[in-house]
């Protein structure tokens, strides 16, 4: 069975901390993602990966660092938590194929207090 | 203007009742995915197309590529079917998606 996992599935955080949201998939998939969720906005896209060591802004980067040290883990990385990025953060990975389908994980929520 | 629309926002339905949410985009896709998501947050992938229609158990969707619309429907619908649904594309080259706003179904026994 196909998985994504994520680190935890709820955190708490002081504002200004550096906060690490973990990310591991078993299918050796090419692609990952991080996306967070907000209610009204949907999921947006943070940052995505298509390969090892590489990266590339999604549509809300500002905030966020991520590592793509191996093909199955991926991490997104708060340098300095702030109060506006108390969210739910969804991780997903797929194919390095156009068009196929994605996988998530169970996604983590975060509050920054 | 969102690049991804649905429709409604918001359905509550009695146990029984067939239930439709729409799905209208305005970019080019390679696929439309339709996913779904209980409280508590996990997502689940329920169809994924390209043209025409596709059915797994009670759920049915349909995509018109030429109007750029797709339809999720549910027959018979139990309260177990509450959830978001959200409509999401794939065109992009890396197979990132953009994302519908979700519809939040209320199934009432």
């Amino acid at each position: 069975d196909v998985k994504v996992t994520q680190s935890s599935r709820y955190l708490v955080k002081r504002t200004g901390e550096k906060v690490f949201l973990e990310c591991v998939q078993d299918m050796d998939h090419e692609n990952m993602f991080w996306y967070r969720q907000d209610p009204g906005l949907g999921l947006r896209l943070i940052y995505f990966s298509y390969d090892v060591k590489m990266k590339e802004k999604g549509d809300i980067p500002e905030g966020y660092s991520v590592s793509r040290e191996k093909k199955e883990r991926f991490s997104l990385i708060l340098e300095s938590a702030s109060t506006n990025q108390t969210s739910m953060y969804l991780c997903a990975s797929s194919p390095h194929r156009v068009g196929t389908e994605a996988f998530f994980g169970q996604g983590t929520r975060l509050t920054v207090v | 203007k969102n690049e991804v629309e649905q429709s409604p926002q918001n359905l509550t339905a009695q146990e029984g009742e067939f239930i439709t949410i729409n799905c209208s985009y305005s970019v080019g896709i390679s696929a439309l995915h339709w996913l779904q998501q209980h409280p508590g947050g996990g997502i689940v992938s329920l169809f994924m197309l390209s043209s025409g229609k596709k059915k797994h158990g009670r759920l049915i969707a349909t995509i018109n590529i030429q109007e750029k619309h797709s339809s999720l429907h549910i027959t018979a619908s139990h309260p177990r079917d509450s959830a978001v649904y959200i409509c999401a594309v794939s065109g992009g080259s890396q197979g990132n998606l953009i994302f519908g706003k979700g519809t939040k179904l209320s199934v009432k026994p």
